[in-house]
């Protein structure tokens, strides 16, 4: 069974609009640790916002949050504001496990493109 | 400046060719990965080490091996056994220990293995 789910391969945003990325995940163990990365068309990842499995707040950084609902497993990134820049793959990723270097599992991506 | 470093950007090997992939990090962090993408694809887990002397097997560790000697190093070979290397390979470490900033992956800006 897929660990980390991404539905949506591609999506579309006007710039300046928000856009919501779907990430379900699928674990047993109760302290994991959520991820988003952002991969622009350069190749490296650059990390965007990270969620615990007992944070109570959504976790947010500037333009980003994270709609956490745990009861169903769901973990979608919301982009407000969206600009040019913004266009990249984005990949949610899970954290198994107590300890920080327990191993990351990756989604397979959604294509975001904003157009003007 | 701390980070990862990946060398070098671009790599080409020839049929039944052992090739190593350099990654080399000065953030000080215990746990390193190394992870194979393939095109409009997610990232796959091929090894990881959590401590010096020690490495687990991903994902996809038939046709790779790798070793950590030291904290700073963790090279990647990709062996002939490996018949459909081309991919974009992604180094990435973590740190240990309680707080946000351990929580998260650092990675390379990746290699580029293609096969002759």
């Amino acid at each position: 069974a897929q660990k980390i789910t991404q539905t949506q391969p591609g999506m579309f945003v006007q710039e300046k609009e928000a856009v919501t990325l779907d990430c379900t995940y699928d674990t047993s163990d109760p302290s994991y640790g959520l991820f988003w990365y952002k991969q622009p068309s350069s190749g490296e990842m650059i990390f965007l916002i990270y969620q615990g499995s007992y944070d109570q707040q959504n976790a947010t950084e500037g333009r980003y949050s994270l709609n956490f609902q745990k009861a169903r497993k769901s973990a979608n990134l919301v982009i407000s504001a969206s600009q040019l820049g913004d266009s990249a793959m984005y990949f949610c990723a899970m954290r198994e496990g107590a300890y920080n270097t327990d191993k990351l599992i990756f989604g397979t991506g959604t294509r975001l493109q904003v157009f003007p | 400046d701390g980070g990862i470093t990946q060398s070098p950007k671009y790599l080409f090997r020839k049929e039944g060719q052992n090739v190593t992939l350099s990654c080399e990090q000065n953030l000080n962090h215990d746990a390193m990965y190394w992870y194979r993408q393939d095109p409009g694809q997610g990232l796959r887990l091929i090894y990881y080490s959590q401590i010096v002397n020690d490495f687990q097997k991903g994902d996809i560790a038939e046709g790779y091996s790798v070793s950590r000697e030291k904290k700073e190093s963790f090279p990647l070979t990709v062996t002939s056994a490996q018949k459909n290397p081309t991919a974009f390979y992604l180094c990435a470490s973590s740190g240990s220990g309680t707080g946000h900033q351990n929580e998260k992956l650092f990675f390379g800006s990746g290699t580029q293995l293609s096969v002759l």
